[in-house]
């Protein structure tokens, strides 16, 4: 099982739709969660971090449920400037170094 | 502050030749790293540091050299080129408190032929 796994896409939404995307990660041990954003032929980009308590950030949420060990990011309002792959990266804290580990992304295509 | 990074951004190797992939950062993070990131396989550890003058390997550290003399630098070092590195290489930055967020450098796309 992969440590991190997102779901595949690729979502292809109209403009003004809401999207979700799923993330389930393996380790229970996980302490921080983070989803990052990455354009083509771009480098990965942090878009929000990922609270217990779930936050939000304008069109933005994101929610965390450590019972079931995922994580999910909510778009709302989806613009065009959203297409891009989302990225779900899980981080040990406690190692001496932090390890991160991403998923494989999940590609978002908005259309007019 | 230019934050991480990268040179060059493109490369042209043949098999068996060596190169320098150059990474810096002026943050004073501790913690840098190397990724690769190939299509269907998401992004992937090389190498990593939470210190000058200390480094470790990552998931996929075979075929790749890394050291860090200072804390802005951390160069890769590909000993003699495949075809299977053909890849794009990013390094990031990382910072040191709890949440360990990390900062890219625009990435590096190398061809092995």
């Amino acid at each position: 099982r992969k440590e991190v796994e997102q779901d595949p896409g690729p979502f292809n939404v109209p403009e003004g739709a809401t999207v979700a995307f799923n993330c389930t990660y393996s380790n229970s041990a996980s302490q921080s969660f983070f989803w990052y954003r990455q354009d083509c032929r771009k480098e990965p980009k942090l878009l929000m971090s990922v609270y217990s308590s779930g936050n939000e950030d304008g069109r933005f949420t994101a929610q965390l449920n450590r019972a079931s060990q995922y994580i999910s990011l909510l778009i709302r309002d989806s613009k065009l400037s959203d297409s891009a792959t989302y990225l779900c990266v899980v981080n040990l804290v406690g190692t001496s170094y932090g390890k991160l580990t991403f998923g494989q992304g999940t590609i978002l295509t908005v259309h007019p | 502050n230019a934050g991480v990074t990268q040179t060059p951004k493109f490369q042209v190797l043949k098999t068996g030749q060596s190169m320098t992939l150059q990474c810096a950062q002026d943050m004073n993070h501790e913690y840098m790293s190397w990724y690769r990131q190939d299509p269907g396989m998401g992004l992937r550890l090389i190498h990593y540091s939470v210190g000058a003058g200390i480094t470790d390997q990552g998931e996929v550290p075979n075929g790749y050299n890394v050291s860090r003399s200072t804390t802005e630098d951390f160069p890769l070092r590909l000993l003699s080129a495949a075809p299977s590195q053909t890849s794009v290489y990013f390094c990031a930055s990382i910072t040191t408190g709890g949440r360990k967020t990390q900062y890219f450098g625009p990435g590096t796309r190398l061809l092995v032929l």
